[in-house]
């Protein structure tokens, strides 16, 4: 079954502890992207990565890193949290015209 | 960036309307598409319009894309209550994919 796995799916945490939310995905898609969503402001892209060792910055990086050292996993990484950083997390990984969503990662940054 | 803007933000019917949603954006698209949300969850894709299509329909939905307007809708016939989601616009190019705020339909039973 095609899936994109996100984990974990509820987090809180405090001010300034590194995080990482992972992903991954059984498609072998080049294509993976991140996004978070907030209420009245949709999606917003925050890094995506066109193949393995390939990412660039999206709308709303800042604050953000990833990485993307194998094809089916692509991490996104928080080195210092901050309450602005509270949100709905979605990675996505797209096969020419699909995207495929992971359930989403709730972050809440106290 | 480029992204698709949906109209409206929020919309209310009642069970076996038809409820009609709109898209637009700003710069050429190679396609455009739509996505569901139930709340909290991961999106679904629902429909694919290439650029050179005018109308496309796939069970009770129908969507058209005007590229002179740069502008798209998504229309769900005979509504029912499950149907109650958000609904998100997708364009591409290429290789990139933005989405709107979304169009929150509420279907009352």
């Amino acid at each position: 079954e095609a899936q994109v796995t996100q984990n974990p799916r509820y987090l809180i945490t405090v001010t300034g502890k590194k995080l990482t939310v992972t992903c991954s995905q059984n498609m072998n898609h080049e294509y993976m992207s991140w996004y978070r969503q907030d209420p009245g402001l949709g999606l917003r892209q925050i890094y995506y990565s066109m193949n393995v060792e390939v990412t660039d910055k999206g709308d709303v990086p800042e604050g953000y890193k990833v990485s993307r050292k194998e094809k089916r996993n692509f991490p996104l990484i928080l080195e210092s949290p901050s309450p602005n950083q509270t949100s709905l997390y979605f990675c996505a990984s797209i096969r020419n015209t699909e995207a495929f969503f992971g359930q989403g990662t709730r972050l809440t940054v106290v | 960036s480029q992204q698709g803007e949906e109209d409206p933000q929020a919309l209310s019917i009642q069970e076996g309307e038809n409820a009609t949603m709109n898209c637009s954006y700003k710069t050429s698209i190679n396609n455009l598409q739509w996505y569901r949300q139930n709340s909290g969850r991961g999106l679904v894709h629902l429909i694919l319009i290439r650029s050179n299509e005018r109308e496309k329909h796939s069970g009770r939905l129908r969507v058209t894309l005007d590229t002179s307007k740069k502008s798209s809708s998504l229309l769900i016939t005979a509504s029912r209550a499950a149907d109650t989601a958000s609904y998100f616009c997708a364009t591409d190019a290429p290789n990139d994919m933005r989405f709107g705020a979304g169009t929150r339909l509420t279907v009352k039973p």
